[in-house]
């Protein structure tokens, strides 16, 4: 079945880098694209970036100069590295089966299967 | 970006009710809409998308509508299991945006 794992340092200082890893299985990524999407504690949703089974990747323009998405296939995981932390980038991380594809003129752009978040708090 | 408002933002009902969750879109999205679950300490889960079609998996009981900006999440026979948050996703343009939630308590 499809899964999906995320790791992580839970506690980051800011001005550093966070990266964080997720691990899938039950797909391939060379098929399926893998976005993150962040929560800040108690709040909405915000998807930061995604990378496509092509290997190419989209970022949300309010986190693009400071995000980069990565992936290794072989290991099937996905990375995700922020520079530049602060404060407000605390939040729980999630990644997600990314599903897009166009059917008789039908968009669908979602994510369809979730990791269970990963927690990253950034404080001096 | 698409500004995506959910309302309302609390809602409390009785088990058996039926609710509606809207989701007003800033522009036209041309019903590029899903809806997600997402229950205390979980992650969300998808529900619907194409602002009306089901995913497998998912009780009956939910169904979507909508079109142009307006958007509306159903769920029939409110059940102790439905106590979550609900989200609404747009994917007409990008960035991909979300509505700010909707918390759903049982009375």
């Amino acid at each position: 079945q499809v899964q999906l794992e995320e790791s992580g340092p839970g506690l980051m200082q800011p001005s550093e880098t966070l990266s964080l890893t997720c691990t899938v299985s039950g797909f391939s990524l060379t098929i399926n694209g893998v976005g993150w999407v962040r929560q800040p504690l108690g709040k909405g949703l915000v998807w930061m970036g995604t990378i496509w089974a092509g290997g190419s990747t989209n970022y949300n323009s309010a986190v693009q100069s400071r995000l980069s998405i990565s992936r290794d296939t072989s290991k099937s995981q996905v990375f995700l590295k922020m520079n530049s932390l602060q404060p407000e980038d605390t939040g729980t991380y999630y990644c997600a089966r990314h599903v897009r594809y166009t059917y008789y003129g039908y968009n669908s752009d979602y994510f369809d299967y979730w990791g269970q978040g990963v927690m990253v708090t950034v404080s001096s | 970006d698409i500004r995506m408002t959910q309302s309302p933002a609390s809602l409390s009902a009785s088990l058996g009710e039926t609710v509606n969750i809207e989701c007003l879109a800033s522009e036209d999205i041309y019903s590029d809409l899903a809806w997600y679950q997402q229950k205390p300490g979980k992650s969300p889960q998808l529900l619907i998308y194409n602002a009306n079609s089901l995913q497998n998996g998912v009780p009956s009981r939910f169904s979507g509508s909508g079109s142009g900006t307006q958007y509306s999440l159903k769920i029939n026979s409110l059940q102790s299991e439905d106590v979550a948050t609900y989200f609404c996703q747009q994917y007409n343009n990008y960035p991909l945006t979300f509505g700010s939630g909707t918390k759903l308590e049982i009375k």
